[in-house]
């Protein structure tokens, strides 16, 4: 099995929600990642998890609060977003230190 | 600081024509270079790497890229195009701190017509 899942597909919220984007790999991958993608840009890396610790956050606002509650597992928690928060929120995972795979996203949209 | 340029916003070919995609970087230590796809609507998949060894180096779907330090490129090529090639393409180089921290070029959109 060499996929990554994310869930969900589409999420559209408000600006005093809470929400959480999940992540799943089964691939044994240490490394897992959590990268933003405006559309025709590249991604941004967020944050990096190595050995389920947070190895890497990239100067992120709190308002993202990332989770790794196991090996196999990534939550990204959303909460009092803004509307330039709106992106495709990538997952990706790997065995060494640069991401291989990455799931399809979650194509968040804030209101 | 690390960087790439990615020459071509837009690549055009025929199918079964050459692709050449350019990247040229700047890093201040040995780099480590990949080449990612997008396809439509979906994530990114890496299609290769060079991590200092074999300086060609060859990826899924027929791709490989060719490092050459004195001219600090890592072109991608495919010898002949197919239309499911048709996708967005990222040159990316690793960060000082270790190449968890990629910075990507701002990518290449490949189009393939019959």
């Amino acid at each position: 099995d060499t996929e990554v899942t994310q869930t969900p597909k589409h999420l559209v919220m408000g600006m005093t929600n809470k929400k959480s984007l999940k992540c799943e790999q089964h691939m044994g991958h240490r490394a897992m990642y959590w990268y933003k993608q405006k559309a025709k840009k590249p991604p941004e890396l967020m944050f990096v998890y190595s050995y389920e610790k947070l190895s890497i956050n990239e100067s992120v606002p709190s308002r993202f609060s990332p989770e790794c509650p196991n090996s196999s597992l990534l939550n990204l928690h959303l909460h009092a977003l803004q509307p330039e928060d709106s992106a495709l929120y990538l997952c990706a995972s790997s065995h060494d230190r640069a991401p291989q795979f990455f799931g399809p996203g979650t194509r968040l949209t804030v209101l | 600081a690390q960087s790439v340029t990615q020459l071509g916003s837009h690549v055009s070919v025929s199918e079964g024509a050459l692709v050449l995609l350019r990247c040229n970087y700047s890093s201040s230590v040995p780099p480590y270079l990949f080449w990612y796809v997008q396809y439509p609507n979906q994530g990114l998949q890496l299609l290769l790497k060079y991590t200092s060894a074999a300086t060609l180096v060859k990826g899924i779907n027929g791709f490989e890229a060719e490092f050459k330090k004195s001219e600090t490129s890592f072109h991608l090529t495919k010898p002949s195009a197919h239309m499911s090639d048709a996708a967005e393409y990222f040159c990316a180089v690793s960060g000082e701190s270790g190449y968890s921290t990629l910075t990507f070029g701002k990518g290449t959109m490949l189009l393939v017509s019959p």
